[in-house]
């Protein structure tokens, strides 16, 4: 049971380049999640999807798009990096039905934009 | 979501109980409160939650006040490898979790 696993675990690019952050869990969670952390700060949402087919913004979604591609993946994209974009980026997921509300998080992604 | 607030940091001998507190004073009736943590660079991770009775399970016990502004984690034998920021989350949707900056605590041996 691998829980949620996020690609790439690092990655640089150069301002004004795109990639797709990619995240999948095999939990069968209605609810998935993006995350950014920068140094010495708590986690902010970027985007959020309560169920399949369903995405809707959270605290910080400019410069970011994301897609619900089915129930188990949840990919997050960078149309054109920005220095400001540099952070560790996390996706999470979580089924709120169940009695435990608690979100499993992935390992991260240490995005780097030069 | 109500707003909490914690204390940045924290001490807590080994062995000893470490007792984290979060101010969540406008809290509303149907919000939960949700304490996670967060070792280095790892992702958080979820340690319990309540609503108005305490709670325990096998990582910590949650004690929260009678009129909910606030509640305490408690890690009942604190070893190093609870050196950590915690972070303490009042929602009441479940999702839609907003993190704060939580409170760094190190465990000392």
């Amino acid at each position: 049971n691998a829980g949620v696993t996020q690609t790439p675990k690092f990655q640089v690019l150069k301002t004004g380049q795109s990639m797709t952050l990619q995240c999948a869990q095999d939990m069968n969670h209605n609810s998935m999640y993006w995350y950014r952390q920068d140094p010495g700060m708590g986690l902010r949402l970027i985007y959020y999807s309560a169920s399949e087919g369903t995405t809707d913004k959270g605290e910080v979604p400019n410069g970011y798009n994301v897609s619900r591609l089915n129930k188990r993946e949840f990919s997050l994209r960078l149309e054109s990096a920005a220095p400001s974009q540099t952070s560790v980026y996390f996706c999470a997921s979580s089924e709120i039905m169940q009695r435990n509300y608690g979100y499993t998080f992935g390992s991260g992604t240490r995005l780097t934009v030069v | 979501d109500a707003k909490t607030t914690q204390p940045p940091s924290m001490d807590c001998a080994e062995g000893r109980a470490a007792n984290l507190p979060c101010n969540h004073s406008t809290i509303s009736g149907n919000e939960y409160v949700y304490w996670y943590r967060q070792i280095h660079s790892q992702g958080p991770q979820y340690i319990i939650h309540g609503l108005k009775n305490n709670e325990t399970n096998e990582m910590a016990s949650l004690i929260i006040t009678e009129d909910r502004k606030s509640s305490t984690l408690i890690l009942p034998h604190a070893t190093l490898r609870d050196t950590a920021v915690y972070y303490c989350i009042a929602s009441n949707t479940g999702n839609q979790f907003y993190f704060g900056t939580g409170t760094s605590l190190t465990v000392i041996p």
